[in-house]
């Protein structure tokens, strides 16, 4: 059984500050991984997926990297914002379906 | 462009009470998911169709939970009756699968309390 584990479970750095949020998953075999912010009281958007045959995925100043083999990702913020304040959560999906299995996220706070 | 809507936003019952979510996909996605989140166990897989059809329900909880999808554009998720411990945050999300990897939307969830 997959098993997704985020640590630590919370954050707090001060603005400007580059930091490095990291996951790690038993199972290799995946298909792809996912990174999701999720702010208070809403749902899940999606920031970064990268596929299984992939090793990294940039999108301005977030950068997300996948090594299969050791079974783990880290998504790296750079020059990091109070607007960056968030759940930040990680998700594989199995190679021979649609299921995502989660890990239960870090919160971060950026402190001005 | 509408995201996936989730319907109602909150709901204060009591236990033994009927509870009906509802979700509206995002338009043209294929597949459908249910998820529930609570601080102690996290963000959980309950249910997801494709096209429709129910394709893995191993996350439903026991037998008083239900899901359906009727349509392309409308899924509920029933419970019933209600217990103290159903209390969470539950999610849908749409995408599209079958087309490159595509990412999974969610809408903002309904907050469930059950008294």
């Amino acid at each position: 059984k997959q098993e997704v584990t985020q640590i630590p479970a919370a954050l707090s750095v001060p603005e400007g500050e580059n930091l490095v949020l990291n996951c790690s998953f038993t199972d290799s075999a995946i298909y792809n991984l996912q990174w999701f912010r999720q702010d208070p009281g809403k749902g899940l958007t999606s920031l970064l997926l990268i596929q299984s045959s992939q090793r990294e995925q940039t999108s301005g100043r977030l950068n997300a990297s996948l090594d299969k083999s050791s079974g783990r990702s880290t998504l790296y913020i750079a020059a990091s914002q109070p607007g960056d304040s968030a759940t930040y959560l990680c998700a594989v999906r199995r190679p021979d379906n649609s299921k995502l299995t989660f890990g239960k996220g870090i919160t971060l706070s950026v402190r001005p | 462009d509408a995201g996936v809507i989730q319907s109602p936003r909150h709901e204060v019952t009591e236990m033994g009470q009927e509870v009906t979510l509802r979700c509206k996909p995002i338009s043209g996605h294929n597949s459908l998911f249910w998820y529930r989140q609570t601080m102690m166990r996290g963000l959980e897989l309950l249910i997801y169709f494709n096209n429709n059809v129910p394709i893995d329900d191993s996350g439903m909880p026991e037998d008083r939970f239900s899901a359906k999808m009727p349509n392309a554009s409308f899924s509920t998720l029933k419970i019933q009756p209600s217990e103290p411990r159903d209390s969470a945050v539950y999610f849908c999300a749409s995408s599209l699968v079958g087309e490159g990897n595509q990412p999974q939307h969610f809408g903002d969830g309904t907050r469930l309390s059950i008294l």
